[in-house]
C-alpha cells in the first residue's frame, strides 16, 4: 500500500538552513505537500508540488522532488525560532486523488 | 484560502458517551474530509463527506462508530459514538478548494480526551 516516511527529528541553529526529507512509495502520486503543525494548532499548508515538477521555490522555502527515487525534500533558508514545529509530508493522487497520505512528521527544533 | 472553524476546540468525555464535532467553512466547498490524529501520530483519513450523498469511509472506520452529516456546502458534523479511551485524539476537518482540488486546508482541530 501507499506509504510515506520521514525522519522523526531535526535540530538546527537559528540562521542555518534546514532540510527535511521524505520518501514515498506511490509512483502515481499527483501532488506532494508540506504541512506545518505548531503546538496545539491545526495544520498549515506550506507548499505543494505537482509531480511533473522537480523544484518549487516560495520565499524561504524550496521543495525538491526526485521522482525517480520517490524523494521529496523541504529546505527552509535562514531558519528562525518561529519555524520550530512538526512538518508533515503528504501525497495525493493515485487511486484516490483527493485522499492525503501523511508521513509521521518531522519535529524541527531551532536553537537560538 | 477557505477559513475553517471547528467546535468544540477541546472536550473531555466519559467512556460510553458520544460527541458531535462541527466543522464550518466560510465558502461553499464540494469536498470535506475528516481526519484523526492520535497522540504523537500522523493523520489518518476517516471519511470523505460530500454534500447530497453518503460519506465514504476508509478501511478501519465504520458509519456506526463515526456517523457524518453534510447538510450543505459549508457545514459538516462528525460524531464519535460510544467512546472509549482509544478514541482520544485530535479530530480535524479539511476542505478541498472548489477551484483547485489539489489544495486541502485544515481546520484547527478538536482535541478529545476520553476518560
Amino acid at each position: 500500500g501507499e506509504d510515506v516516511e520521514q525522519s522523526l527529528f531535526l535540530s538546527v541553529r537559528e540562521g542555518d538552513s534546514s532540510v527535511i526529507n521524505c520518501t514515498y512509495t506511490d509512483s502515481s502520486s499527483t501532488y506532494l505537500y508540506w504541512y506545518k503543525q505548531e503546538p496545539g494548532a491545526g495544520l498549515q499548508l506550506l507548499t505543494y508540488i505537482f509531480s511533473n515538477m522537480d523544484m518549487k521555490q516560495d520565499q524561504r522555502l524550496t521543495v525538491l522532488l526526485n521522482k525517480k527515487d520517490k524523494h521529496l525534500s523541504l529546505r527552509i533558508a535562514d531558519t528562525q525560532t518561529g519555524d520550530s514545529a512538526i512538518y508533515f509530508c503528504a501525497e495525493s493522487g493515485g487511486d484516490s486523488s483527493y485522499k492525503l497520505i501523511f508521513g509521521s512528521g518531522t519535529r524541527l527544533l531551532v536553537r537560538p | 484560502s477557505a477559513v475553517i472553524s471547528q467546535k468544540p476546540s477541546r472536550d473531555i468525555c466519559q467512556r460510553g458517551t458520544s460527541l458531535t464535532i462541527q466543522c464550518q467553512v466560510d465558502s461553499q466547498v464540494t469536498m470535506m474530509f475528516w481526519y484523526r490524529q492520535q497522540p504523537g501520530q500522523s493523520l489518518t483519513l476517516i471519511a470523505t463527506a460530500n454534500q447530497g450523498s453518503e460519506a465514504t469511509y476508509e478501511s478501519g472506520f465504520v458509519i456506526d462508530k463515526f456517523p457524518i452529516s453534510r447538510p450543505n456546502l459549508t457545514f459538516s458534523t462528525l460524531t464519535v459514538s460510544n467512546m472509549s479511551p482509544e478514541d482520544s485524539s485530535i479530530y480535524l476537518c479539511s476542505v478541498a478548494e472548489p477551484m483547485g482540488y489539489n489544495e486541502q486546508f485544515f481546520g484547527p482541530g478538536t482535541r478529545l480526551t476520553v476518560l
